[in-house]
């Protein structure tokens, strides 16, 4: 069966410092690859698409890369700030979309 | 940039009643909406696909006489939860995608958080 690990369940990381998370897929052949931020009680907000032909995206300060040969993807936030804590989730897609239990990032001050 | 509501924000109801959650495109003719189901610190499950004017495709494991999705127009799905049990609280999310958008394109609402006494 299809499945979408998220890394860890929560990641702690100090002010600064780079965040980066992990979301690994067994059993699925994505044709794209999203991260979402998801606040507390609040709907997903969309972040950064990458597809299965590309290998690296970035948008200020998040990038994300795609190795289909790992079934994995990382994402980045460099230089992390307090505003930037909240649960991150991967979500996988051809005509519709799988989501990960997600990771929830606290930054530090 | 695209939105999309929900209404209600959140619900309390009684354990047998049935609950009504809209979901509607403000700016944009939505032919697909999609309904997910999230619970407490677990992932958003795609419960069911509702395409205008046709009957929702539910997902396996989701019993589509218990959760009732219509979608009659262009900018309006509702999900109805009948006869709700206190398994049923959770937080409700849909989303949206525009006719002709690429299927990646999916914008998502703010959630309904129901609680069944």
């Amino acid at each position: 069966s299809q499945k979408i690990e998220q890394n860890s369940e929560a990641l702690n990381i100090q002010e600064g410092k780079t965040a980066t998370l992990t979301c690994n897929y067994t059993n699925y052949s994505p044709a794209y690859l999203q991260w979402y931020r998801q606040d507390p009680g609040r709907g997903p907000v969309f972040l950064l698409l990458i597809r299965e032909n590309e290998k690296e995206k970035r948008k200020e300060r998040l990038k994300v890369t795609f190795d289909t040969t790992l079934k994995q993807s990382l994402f980045h936030i460099t230089a992390s700030q307090p505003a930037d804590s909240a649960t991150y989730l991967c979500a996988l897609g051809n005509n519709d979309m799988r989501f990960g239990a997600g990771t929830r990032l606290t930054v530090k001050p | 940039g695209a939105v999309v509501s929900q209404h209600p924000s959140w619900v309390i109801c009684k354990s047998g009643t049935s609950v009504k959650i809209e979901c509607r495109s403000l700016d944009f003719q939505a032919t697909t909406m999609f309904w997910y189901r999230q619970f407490p610190k677990q992932s958003l499950m795609l419960m069911a696909t509702s395409n205008e004017g046709s009957k929702a495709t539910y997902e396996q494991g989701v019993e589509k006489d218990k959760f009732l999705i219509n979608h009659a127009s262009l900018t309006l799905s509702t999900l109805t939860v009948t006869s709700a049990h206190p398994e049923d609280s959770s937080f409700y999310i849909c989303s949206a995608r525009a006719a002709a958008a690429s299927p990646e394109t999916q914008y998502f609402g703010p959630g309904t958080r129901l609680l069944v006494l």
